[in-house]
């Protein structure tokens, strides 16, 4: 009964590769978020989705591509995967007010 | 730079003693919310406090908001080894945005 989940929750990976994350959130929220935290734990919003509409797209580079088939989901492909792409990445989804968000697990990306 | 940092950074107590986590911003704020983060795991919503509030109370928690100082501040009373986490502030912009700018976290470790 997992409200956000992400798989998967790890993913080693070499650069160069292209891989995908997805998001699941059973809340019946309208706006789903992707952050991405570095070592040092700081969390930065990379992308905001509202009812499938791309609302928020931070200085991320353009090898990450979000898609959100539909409301309760929002995938993140990353295309030529680089070192400094390893990091933990979030999903979150927040209700019409957009005030409290609910976080996913994580998932842990390491790229070799 | 980031909207919001944490101070301090780590923070080390003994259980049953009080801790207090301050964070400041630099711009203005529709509201403020507070995270906890447990290793390894996704953040969880602590509690809102919205820039017309200047006190709020949730169980053991307090928080309090300065609009002309920047500024919130996050106590813990009668803290318990449950509450090592790091412990993150979030700002929302003004009405209609999407998007929370989070702090740089305070590492809390209570000790049994």
């Amino acid at each position: 009964d997992t409200a956000v989940s992400q798989t998967p929750k790890y993913l080693v990976t070499q650069m160069g590769n292209d891989k995908s994350i997805k998001c699941e959130q059973n809340l019946g929220h309208d706006t789903m978020y992707w952050y991405k935290q570095d070592s040092k734990k700081f969390l930065k919003i990379m992308f905001s989705y509202n009812n499938k509409e791309l609302i928020i797209n931070e200085t991320v580079p353009n090898r990450f591509s979000p898609k959100s088939p539909d409301k309760a989901h929002l995938n993140l492909h990353i295309n030529s995967l680089e070192l400094g792409d390893s990091a933990v990445y979030f999903c979150a989804s927040s209700d019409y007010d957009q005030e409290t968000q609910y976080f996913g697990p994580g998932t842990r990306l390491l790229v070799l | 730079s980031q909207q919001g940092e944490e101070d301090p950074q780590a923070l080390s107590i003994q259980e049953g003693e009080n801790a207090t986590m301050n964070c400041s911003y630099k711009t203005s704020i529709n509201n403020l919310q507070w995270y906890r983060q447990n290793s390894g795991r996704g953040l969880v919503h602590l509690i809102l406090i919205r820039s017309n509030e200047r006190e709020k109370h949730s169980g053991r928690l307090r928080v309090t908001l300065d609009t002309s100082k920047k500024s919130s501040s996050l106590l813990i009373t009668a803290s318990r080894a449950a509450d090592t986490a790091s412990y993150f502030c979030a700002t929302g912009g003004t009405s209609g945005t999407y998007k929370y700018i989070f702090g740089t976290g305070t590492r809390l470790k209570v000790l049994a």
